[in-house]
Parts: C-alpha cells; sequence; structure tokens
C-alpha cells in the first residue's frame, strides 16, 4: 500500500502558485519524498525529490517539515500545461520498489 | 535523454493468447519495473527487478510473469490473456537511488 496521503483534487489559478500538499506520518528516516507527474495519456514524469531539506530545481519546490511527516510540492506560476495528477512517493534507496498512491487531480482554471 | 521504450503503443489480443509486453531503456539503469493503470485504482505495480535475471513481485503479479536476461530489456508475460488483463501498461527504469523514468505505455486490448 501506498505510504502517503493526497488530497484526490485541487485547483489553481493560471499563474498563481500551486501547492499541493502530501501527508508520509509514518516515513522512516532513510525514505527519500519523491514527486511525480502524469499528464494525460503519458507515462509519470519526474519532478523533484528530497530528504529532510528543501530542495528547488526549474520545475518546482519541495518544502519538507523538520518533523519529516508531511511535504508541499510547489509550482510557482502554474500553467495550463500543468494540468495533471501528481503523485507523492516515499521511497527507500537501493532496489526498493516505488508504489504510487492515488495522487492529486491538479485543474489549472484560466 | 534516458529514454525507456516500449513495442508496442496499443495491441489487440484474444483472450487465451499468450502476450509479451517488451520495454528497453538505454541508460544502463539496474531497477525496472513494470505497472498497469486502471481508471480509479491508479498505478499498481506488477514486478520489478533490481538485476539481471533478479525480479520481485509487487502487488498484483497474479497472472503475470517476467523475464530479464539482458540489463537493458525487461518483459513483461502474459502466458494467458483473459479479459481483465485489459489495461494500460507502463514500464519505467531507473538507478538504484535515483528517480524513474517511464516509458509512454502500452494499451492493452483483450478481447
Amino acid at each position: 500500500d501506498a505510504k502517503t496521503t493526497q488530497p484526490t483534487s485541487m485547483d489553481c489559478a493560471e499563474g498563481r502558485a500551486a501547492n499541493l500538499p502530501c501527508n508520509h506520518s509514518t516515513i522512516s528516516g532513510n525514505e527519500y519524498v519523491y514527486w511525480y507527474r502524469q499528464i494525460h495519456s503519458q507515462g509519470p514524469q519526474y519532478i523533484i525529490h528530497g530528504l529532510k531539506n528543501n530542495e528547488t530545481n526549474e520545475m518546482a519546490s519541495l518544502i519538507i517539515t523538520e518533523d519529516r511527516k508531511s511535504s508541499t510540492l510547489i509550482l510557482p506560476h502554474a500553467t495550463l500545461r500543468d494540468t495533471a495528477v501528481y503523485y507523492c512517493i516515499v521511497r527507500v534507496a537501493f532496489g526498493d520498489k516505488i508504489i504510487f498512491g492515488k495522487g492529486t487531480r491538479l485543474h489549472i482554471l484560466p | 535523454d534516458v529514454k525507456v521504450t516500449q513495442s508496442s503503443r496499443y495491441l489487440v489480443k484474444r483472450t487465451g493468447e499468450k502476450v509479451f509486453l517488451e520495454c528497453v531503456q538505454d541508460m544502463d539503469h539496474e531497477n525496472m519495473f513494470w505497472y498497469r493503470q486502471d481508471p480509479g485504482l491508479g498505478l499498481r505495480l506488477i514486478y520489478f527487478s533490481y538485476d539481471v535475471k533478479m525480479k520481485e513481485k509487487g502487488d498484483i503479479p497474479e497472472g503475470y510473469s517476467v523475464s530479464r536476461e539482458k540489463k537493458e530489456r525487461f518483459s513483461l508475460i502474459l502466458e494467458s490473456a483473459s479479459t481483465n488483463q485489459t489495461s494500460m501498461y507502463l514500464c519505467a527504469s531507473s538507478l538504484l537511488n535515483t528517480e524513474a523514468f517511464f516509458g509512454q505505455g502500452t494499451r492493452l486490448t483483450v478481447v
């Protein structure tokens, strides 16, 4: 079973920041938090991952709480192309299987 | 760029046929994965492999087998296809502790 809990769906206005929450209250010390997204009819695409520090790349920022029990993915300036299902996953390193939950369906509103 | 290639985008097979879904990656990744995706059920892991000839069951291995004879290729086998195996099948690969890269998927219909 997935170890994460996410809202089923969210809306965000185009041009605004989209903040997608994820709860992973049973995360272990050696587990990373990964985010992927899946645009309709395509395979999932990696966005970002982190262990305990906040991370930023060209796509998004990842904010992990100090107790590591939850995180937030931030898309700073959402566009219509960001409409997708976003998956939050916890995963240990070295050969562990990747289990997806149901994800959050993000709708970007024009 | 990493490329994960699935042999077919769309496939139609008859009930009882033996079906092979092929996946090839070009980045020397150790891990490879097979998922199926169905409406309302999300992505479910069927099998994964962390090395040549090594495999582990995922959450829904029943009715499937896999083969990994070479590092770059991971095959999913439906020994006797059934209509409840109609689905989108997704292959992925990754290094040991990095992100996974996915293929475009194979939409299999069993009639």
